[in-house]
């Protein structure tokens, strides 16, 4: 069975200072892992995903995460905060398919000027 | 392209009364599912769908009826409103299974249901 623990339910960081989401996996196959964002009122945006490629992956506005299969870690980073990354962040594990998505319970992001 | 929508943005019901809520895409996207959001619980799948005329049960599916009968449209139905089906609801769609389907999802803005 396929599971994800977001380890923080809120981060707050000042504008220019790092962003780190934290989110531990677990799935008996080899996963699809995705980071999604959601700003206030809006639906769901892709910010990066993993599919057995590189672990480091680059994905929009600047963020990353690295895929740690010891570890079962799939962390969002970012080096500079900026007012506008203020969000929801979703870590969200997924069978090859797709068919079976399970989301973890969120990440809210506040960023202070 | 307007990729996935939504109908409608905002509802209030009152409990018994049933409804549907409308999704429809057009990137021609085999794979489209429901989700419900409720605080401090991230999205959780209602039902979904790999093709037309195929559906099938997510993690909370009691309450909720779906049907595809084209690859367009993937309307959620509510027989009997209740409370606690007061969420709100987002579609999904994603690519073709026989194609890399690596599970990337494309969302609508989402639907919120009030149930009183």
């Amino acid at each position: 069975a396929q599971s994800v623990t977001q380890l923080d339910s809120h981060v707050s960081v000042s504008e220019g200072t790092p962003v780190l989401l934290r989110c531990n996996y677990s799935s008996s196959y080899s996963p699809s892992l995705f980071w999604y964002v959601q700003h206030p009122n809006k639906g769901l945006q892709l910010l990066l995903k993993y599919t057995s490629a590189a672990t480091l992956v680059k994905g929009i506005n600047g963020f990353e995460a690295e895929f740690k299969k010891s570890e079962t870690s799939f962390h969002l980073t970012k080096p500079s905060a900026h007012m506008s990354d203020a969000a929801e962040y979703f870590c969200v594990v997924s069978d090859t398919g797709g068919f079976k998505t399970i989301f973890g319970a969120g990440t809210r992001l506040f960023v202070k000027a | 392209n307007a990729g996935v929508t939504q109908t409608p943005k905002f509802q209030v019901l009152k409990t018994g009364q049933s409804m549907t809520l409308q999704c429809a895409q057009d990137m021609n996207h085999e794979y489209m599912s429901w989700y419900r959001q409720d605080p401090g619980m991230g999205l959780r799948l209602i039902h979904y769908s790999v093709g037309a005329g195929i559906t099938d049960q997510g993690e909370v599916p009691n309450g909720y009826n779906v049907s595809r009968s084209t690859t367009e449209d993937f309307p959620l139905r509510l027989l009997s409103a209740a409370p606690s089906q007061t969420s709100v609801y987002f579609c999904a769609s994603s690519y073709s299974v026989d194609r890399m389907n690596t599970g990337e999802l494309f969302f609508g803005e989402g639907s919120r249901l009030t149930v009183l």
